[in-house]
């Protein structure tokens, strides 16, 4: 089963906006992992923060994280038509190479 | 500098049947990863190999085999081909170990697998 759950499902917002995606995982983790897909095809390495990091920054993206929630967030400033895609966060376990990816938020900019 | 390729991009295959998809990892990279996304789902774990063994290995069936070659690409097999099966199978592969994560992985565009 996936660890990761990512909030909303589905999102649409206009452009300029920001749009904020939440992602909750179960168990305890070294690094969690922001990715990109546009229409299904591969994904696109966004952001790593690792557990004793609380935030981070990128260009317009921004990811917190809360360990003692077991969540992050991942900020988009100022969207564009061309961030519409799937973004999913991606959690590793601790002891093995293996990343579990949630279910993804399905980002909408219209222009 | 060529990304993460996987051949082919797209295949469509009769249940029963075998299928093998190849992955060629980044310059440098020793890892490679294999994922499967069915449409609408996040990608699964599938495999990971580092220095051509195999270190992690998900909830997938015996059909499901793997392995890397000595220039450290890898091929994924899948024999007695389901229904189920039909996913986009994605292939990353990352500079280090669990030890020493500094970046994400680096995914191909993946091959669509389409079982009929």
């Amino acid at each position: 089963s996936q660890q990761g759950e990512e909030d909303p499902q589905a999102l649409s917002i206009q452009e300029g906006e920001n749009a904020t995606m939440n992602c909750s995982y179960k168990t305890s983790i070294n690094n969690l992992q922001w990715y990109r897909q546009n229409s299904g095809r591969g994904l696109v390495h966004l952001i790593l923060i690792r557990s004793n990091e609380r935030e981070k920054h990128s260009g317009r993206l921004r990811v917190t994280l809360d360990t003692s929630k077991k969540s992050s967030s991942l900020l988009i400033t100022a969207s564009r038509a061309a961030d519409t895609a799937s973004y999913f966060c991606a959690t590793d376990v601790p002891g093995t190479y293996k990343y579990i990816f949630g279910t993804g938020t399905r980002l909408k900019v219209l222009a | 500098d060529a990304g993460v390729t996987q051949s082919p991009t797209h295949l469509i295959k009769t249940r029963g049947q075998h299928v093998t998809l190849r992955c060629s990892p980044i310059s440098g990279h020793k890892s490679v990863s294999w994922y499967q996304q069915v449409l609408g789902q996040g990608p699964q774990f599938i495999f990971q190999y580092y220095e051509k063994e195999e270190r992690g290995r998900g909830n997938f069936p015996d059909r499901f085999s793997a392995r890397q070659f000595p220039n450290y690409s890898s091929e994924l097999n899948v024999n007695a081909l389901l229904l189920g099966d039909s996913a986009l199978y994605l292939c990353a592969s990352s500079l280090g170990d669990r030890h020493n994560v500094r970046d994400g992985y680096t995914f191909g565009s993946g091959t669509r697998l389409t079982v009929v």
